[in-house]
């Protein structure tokens, strides 16, 4: 099966509101998460990435949060905007090198659609 | 992605010619990768390099070739494609000087 899944496909919010979206991985091996965006007819465009020596990151509107007991990972977006609408991934990797040099492992992804 | 280009972007065959997707990279990455991505699976790993000439299997690699004859170009290639092989191709690179791995914005491959 997946190592890497999601629990939602689709999630839908206000805009204005904060959306969370959660992802499950399998492997324990794994030390490196990645979120991706992806819109439309594009290739995914990298978020805020995460090692498995932290809980919590953070960026410009967007926090990451792993919690390696129970193999979960989610991505929080605060006051979200109709820009925000897109398919999330995330990805793992047990090198812990952004990636490399094996590639990554992705989950199917989960459509954000932002309600007016 | 600026540093990425992917060609062709969008291609229409027949079941069992052969297909070349190629990967062009300006930033002169070490790491290259070939993912393929389907409704219901995410992105799946086809093949992947880590040198010129270096090359190695990924999770979805039958049916694929590589090959990275200079650093700024990976080949991907489909001797006889296969309707299977319907998909949408990015190519990604990196990770150099911690700069995660990036993806280009694919290739829409249709085999009739």
């Amino acid at each position: 099966g997946e190592s890497v899944g999601l629990h939602l496909p689709t999630l839908s919010v206000q805009e204005g509101d904060n959306s969370i979206i959660n992802c499950a991985y399998s492997n324990s091996a794994s030390d490196y998460f990645i979120w991706y965006k992806q819109e439309s007819g594009k290739g995914p465009q990298f978020i805020i990435d995460i090692r498995s020596n932290m809980d919590k990151r953070q960026g410009q509107r967007v926090t990451v949060l792993l919690n390696k007991t129970v193999k979960h990972l989610s991505l929080q977006i605060a006051a979200t905007q109709p820009g925000d609408s897109a398919v999330y991934f995330c990805a793992e990797n047990i090198s812990g090198s952004g990636g490399g040099a094996d590639g990554l492992t992705f989950g199917k992804g989960t459509h954000l659609i932002i309600q007016p | 992605d600026a540093g990425i280009t992917q060609s062709p972007r969008h291609k229409v065959t027949e079941t069992g010619t052969p297909v070349t997707l190629r990967c062009h990279q300006t930033e002169n990455h070490r790491y290259m990768y070939w993912y393929r991505q389907d409704p219901g699976h995410g992105l799946r790993l086809i093949h992947y390099s880590y040198g010129v000439k270096d090359t190695d299997k990924g999770e979805v690699s039958d049916g694929y070739s590589v090959s990275r004859s200079k650093t700024e170009d990976f080949l991907l290639t489909l001797e006889s494609a296969t309707s299977s092989q319907t998909s949408v191709y990015f190519c990604a690179i990196g990770p150099q000087f911690n700069q995660p791995q990036h993806f280009g914005d694919g290739t829409r491959l249709s085999i009739l």
